[in-house]
């Protein structure tokens, strides 16, 4: 199917960790992306997985990836207001070439 | 290094009039993609381009939507006789080539935000 799922909201205190989960669709995904946007804005992206990897950490950042499960997630570590944006999941199959599926995107609010 | 840039931010058109939005690639890539994300949605693909060359179409509606990446200049997304359905933002993105684009990701433009009234 074409469906990349997030859930929707997560609110979380400034400080705290969030948790922003995906499932995706495809065994033969080949790199897995996160991305933010802010209000109004394009697509940043934040980082990157290889599907022959279960973790990969960039400074707060910590993507972690269920192959077997199709589950992806990132991880913010002392999450800030500047953090509060939407972040969106996306695959790229191997079966075709180039194009990105995308989650709905989860829209994280970071509360002082 | 200029990131992707798209032109107009903001488009405003009337029913049955014509679309056309701009996107001019990163330095070096030769790769673009066209999304269009409505309200609440994530982004749905639309379009693949090489120079001169569509690779991949299969996303974009069959009618009035058609998109050109010229030899010389920026790729083109033209939309005819837009209706309200149509209103949404129109990313563009690129990618130094198809391998390095599943290495390093897609570099999105700010968007155009095309509004029908």
């Amino acid at each position: 199917g074409e469906d990349v799922e997030q859930s929707l909201f997560l609110s979380v205190r400034e400080g705290d960790s969030s948790v922003i989960n995906c499932t995706y669709t495809d065994s033969s995904s080949t790199y897995l992306y996160w991305y933010k946007q802010e209000p109004g804005a394009g697509l940043q992206l934040l980082t990157y997985i290889f599907s022959n990897m279960d973790m990969k950490q960039d400074q707060r950042l910590t993507v972690l990836l269920n192959k077997k499960d199709k589950h992806l997630s990132l991880r913010i570590a002392d999450t800030q207001t500047g953090d509060s944006a939407i972040y969106f999941c996306a695959e790229n199959r191997g079966s075709t070439l180039g194009r990105l599926y995308f989650g709905r995107g989860t829209q994280l609010t970071v509360w002082p | 290094n200029a990131g992707v840039m798209q032109n107009p931010r903001h488009l405003v058109r009337r029913r049955g009039q014509e679309a056309r939005l701009r996107c001019s690639p990163m330095k070096g890539h030769s790769h673009v993609y066209w999304y269009r994300q409505l309200p609440e949605e994530g982004l749905k693909f639309m379009v693949y381009l090489q120079k001169e060359n569509i690779i991949d179409e299969s996303g974009m509606p069959k009618e009035r939507f058609s998109a050109e990446f010229p030899k010389e200049g920026p790729s083109i997304l033209r939309i005819q006789q837009v209706v309200r359905g149509d209103s949404a933002a129109y990313f563009c993105a690129s990618s130094p080539g198809s391998g390095t684009n599943a290495i390093f990701g897609q570099f999105f433009g700010p968007g155009t935000r095309l509004t029908v009234l």
